[in-house]
């Protein structure tokens, strides 16, 4: 079954450092969503995408944190500057409808940050 | 509030028997959808189990069960006859609405141990 891609799978920066995250959904997904989770948590949505447009980024740092699905395929979310508590894993999904009828969300692997 | 509260930190189980990951959630929407998760220590996160607030049946696949109570708003995981690759941390989660878009509401998490 096709994958949900993220690069890269580990990043160690140091703060005030620029970071970039890089998600490629599953083809023919619409919709894509980048989610965070700290260490011991539950992922927390960041930003939701409807083809190229935003659904949602009520929960998205905006000072720092940026997002975009330009061609409505793939998807990249920036950190500028990075801070000590960005450290996390970055959870990209998209979601596609099973048999039952439910939309299902795949996650790919994740890219797990470390701010030094 | 919580949305969904899983209050179960951390679960042991035999090998070979039956554990049962508590779930509670929070939602005045009449239509919504429940949904487990599984993430091994690799980070992704894998589908195991849908509910939906109309069906009429537990859902069930292959050694998962989930045990739905929507009176008392629970959607326990049921998983039968653990094996050691059960042990993981176990997420509920929850999607309010019936368009199928919206971003997943996600618990704490449960830390699952199969000993042998």
């Amino acid at each position: 079954e096709a994958e949900v891609a993220q690069s890269p799978r580990y990043k160690i920066t140091e703060k005030s450092q620029a970071v970039a995250f890089w998600c490629d959904p599953i083809s023919g997904h619409a919709t894509l969503y980048w989610y965070r989770q700290i260490l011991g948590q539950g992922p927390e949505l960041l930003v939701q995408f409807q083809d190229e447009s935003v659904v949602d980024d009520s929960q998205l740092p905006k000072d720092r944190f940026s997002a975009e699905r330009l061609k409505g395929v793939d998807s990249t979310l920036k950190i500028q500057p990075a801070e000590l508590g960005d450290s996390a894993m970055y959870l990209c999904a998209s979601s596609r409808k099973q048999s039952s009828g439910a939309n299902v969300l795949t996650f790919g692997a994740g890219s797990r940050l470390t701010v030094l | 509030a919580q949305k969904i509260t899983q209050t179960q930190p951390g679960m042991f189980v035999q090998e070979k028997e039956a554990v049962t990951l508590d779930c509670t959630y929070d939602t005045s929407d009449p239509s919504y959808g429940l949904f487990w998760y599984k993430q091994p220590s690799s980070g992704e996160m894998i589908f195991l189990i849908y509910q939906g607030s109309y069906d009429q049946q537990n859902a069930t696949e292959g050694r998962y069960s989930l045990n739905f109570q929507k009176a008392r708003k629970s959607a326990n995981l049921v998983i039968s006859a653990s094996q050691l690759g059960d042990s993981a941390m176990y997420f509920c989660a929850m999607r309010e609405g019936d368009t199928g878009r919206r971003a997943l509401t996600f618990g704490s998490g449960t830390r699952l141990q199969v000993q042998p």
